[in-house]
């Protein structure tokens, strides 16, 4: 069964500097890789996402995220932090082809400090 | 175009109290899913929908909960009777097809406190 872990809860960052929020994943398969941010009392809107190809995937608000399958990891990154982006993040995976079924870890909350 | 449509925003009933949550999905967007989410967790499934047939309910506890999404489109997801455990905010969110590929699109979640 597929699985993916965030292992820091919290982030701080200054503004300005550059933010990564990391992500590792398990599955037997091929994986489909997801990152999804939450503001307060709003629903997760999507980020950006890794099927396949270029392994470095541009999204939405400047972030970006790096597929390395060696290390099973799928970290979120931004080369500027802003103040705009404190929120709350979600990485997600499912198996791709096999099983429609999206697991997501439970989220690493990111300060951005002015 | 319209985002995903839950209501209501907020729900505060007394436990053993039946409640029921509404979701309308984007327009077009055949599957559709139903979260749980504790605070400070991640979104757990509770069941998906393709079109009208509920094709993943394995986590949907059967004894208290229910879900339903007639003709396809809109749906609702009810708890009776509600515990105190149940206390989390559900999180409704729809995408284009059953493509494993497709991002989820989120509505803003209805937030249950079971008293």
């Amino acid at each position: 069964a597929q699985s993916v872990a965030q292992p820091e809860d919290q982030v701080n960052v200054a503004e300005g500097n550059p933010l990564t929020v990391k992500c590792t994943y398990s599955v037997s398969g091929n994986p489909y890789l997801f990152w999804y941010v939450q503001y307060p009392n709003r629903g997760l809107q999507f980020l950006l996402k890794y099927i396949t190809g270029d392994n470095l995937v541009k999204g939405s608000y400047g972030f970006e995220a790096e597929f390395n399958k060696s290390q099973t990891s799928f970290h979120l990154k931004k080369p500027s932090a802003l103040v705009s982006d404190s929120a709350l993040y979600f990485c997600a995976v499912r198996e791709g082809a096999r099983d429609d079924k999206i697991i997501f870890g439970k989220g690493t909350r990111l300060h951005i400090l002015p | 175009e319209a985002g995903v449509v839950q209501s209501p925003r907020y729900k505060i009933i007394e436990k053993k109290q039946p409640v029921a949550f509404w979701c309308n999905p984007i327009s077009g967007h055949n599957t559709l899913y139903w979260y749980l989410q504790n605070l400070g967790q991640g979104p757990e499934l509770l069941i998906r929908y393709e079109n009208e047939e509920a094709v993943d309910d394995s986590q949907l506890p059967k004894d208290r909960f229910s879900a339903e999404r007639l003709k396809g489109v809109d749906s609702t997801l009810k708890i009776q009777p509600a515990e105190l455990g149940d206390s989390a905010v559900y999180l409704c969110a729809s995408s284009r097809s059953q493509g494993s590929y497709n991002e989820q699109f989120f509505g803003p979640g209805t937030r249950l406190t079971v008293l």
